[in-house]
This record gives C-alpha cells, structure tokens and sequence, in this order.
C-alpha cells in the first residue's frame, strides 16, 4: 500500500512566523502535490513537483513555497503565516498516469 | 483554472436507497475521471476512477457513468449504508498527473 505520511496532523502557529510542512511517500513516485482544503471550496492545488528539485505553481501559489531536495520528501513552506492561511493541508504523491494518493493532512491554525 | 462542477453540496439518504451525485467539465482534454471518498479525519482516497473511452464502470456497490456528448459523470452508490456517509470529490486529470476537483458532496445515509 503506498504510504503518505504528513508530519503534524495539528499545528498552531502565531501570524508573521515561517511555517514548514513536510510530506513523506514510501512509493518512489516522481509526482507530488500540495493542496490545501476549505469548506465549501473542495481541494486547491497549491504547487507540485514531478521531480526533484522541480516545482510547478498549482491554482494559488501566492505566500507559499515548496521544496523537494529528495524525491520521497515535498515541504511546504508558509513565508510568514497570516490568518487566512488556516486550514487543512493536504499532500499527495503519483507515478505517471496512475491516480493521487493522499495523506491524512495537517491542520493548521494561525492566531 | 480548470473547473469540475459538482451537484448537489449534500445528500441525505435511507439506508438501502440510491445515492447520486453528478458532475459536469468543460475542458475535453480531460482525460481520467476519478472518484474520492473522504472520511473525518482523513485524507481522501481514491473509490473508483474512469477514462473517457468507457462510458460505465462498476465495481461493487459504486458505479460511475460517463456522457462524454455531454461532458457529465456521476456516482451512483447503490443499497447505500451508513458506513456510506463520507464526503465525495469527483475529479478530472489533466498534464503531469493535476486533478482539477469539484467542491465536493456530503453524504448521509440514514438507518
């Protein structure tokens, strides 16, 4: 079974701080998402990366950034956490032309 | 942004009864329609998935049917039970492994 494992499954952060969010698959798979969810909204596609070092902008980029320096590990990185940054956190792993497998998230507050 | 749209936002249910949620795309470039099932506390996961060329796929009590003239796919989820309750994306893959999602259906199934 492919594993997606998120760091934290709750996380509470002050406005201003940097925030990391790590995501590990056990599958050697070249793709990798972040999205982040909110009621009503369903999931957003924040980046992706279909290989090492590479990162691609999803739909809303914006205070966010990514690295990937191993292809098992994908870091989401909240520059400076703001309040509307709360929510939950998804992570996401594929092979080519095969579907996403997703981890249980991180939910995360910024008071 | 790519867009799937996705009726109704709920659903309640009996147990026993049919439970249908549809979802409509524009992009033709589509080219797999998954399914996600998603329970409290964790992340979504894959239910069932279809490509363009099938216009019907069963496995268990879950079918989906694709109208490719008309753009749509739906779930059915037959003899529905309350282990059923969950809430359901319908999704569409586009390049390098990307799901465009809809916002998602809460179902509740009533004993």
């Amino acid at each position: 079974d492919v594993k997606v494992t998120q760091s934290s499954r709750y996380l509470v952060k002050r406005t201003g701080e940097k925030v990391f969010l790590e995501c590990v698959q056990d599958m050697d798979h070249e793709n990798m998402f972040w999205y982040r969810q909110d009621p009503g909204l369903g999931l957003r596609l924040i980046y992706f990366s279909y290989d090492v070092k590479m990162k691609e902008k999803g739909d809303i980029p914006e205070g966010y950034s990514v690295s990937r320096e191993k292809k098992e590990r994908f870091s989401l990185i909240l520059e400076s956490a703001s309040t509307n940054q709360t929510s939950m956190y998804l992570c996401a792993s594929a092979t080519m032309n095969q579907p996403q497998h997703f981890g249980d998230g991180t939910r995360l507050s910024i008071l | 942004q790519q867009q799937v749209k996705q009726s109704p936002q709920s659903l309640i249910v009996q147990k026993g009864g049919i439970s249908i949620i549809n979802c409509a795309y524009e992009n033709t470039a589509f080219d797999y329609f998954p399914w996600y099932q998603q329970f409290p506390g964790k992340g979504p996961a894959l239910l069932i998935a279809i490509r363009p060329d099938v216009s019907e796929k069963k496995e268990g009590r879950f079918t989906i049917s694709f109208n490719k003239s008309a753009k749509q796919f739906s779930l059915h989820i037959m003899d529905s039970q309350p282990g059923d309750s969950a809430t359901y994306f319908c999704a569409a893959s586009y390049g390098n492994n990307r799901l465009a999602f809809g916002k998602g259906n809460q179902v509740v199934v009533i004993p």
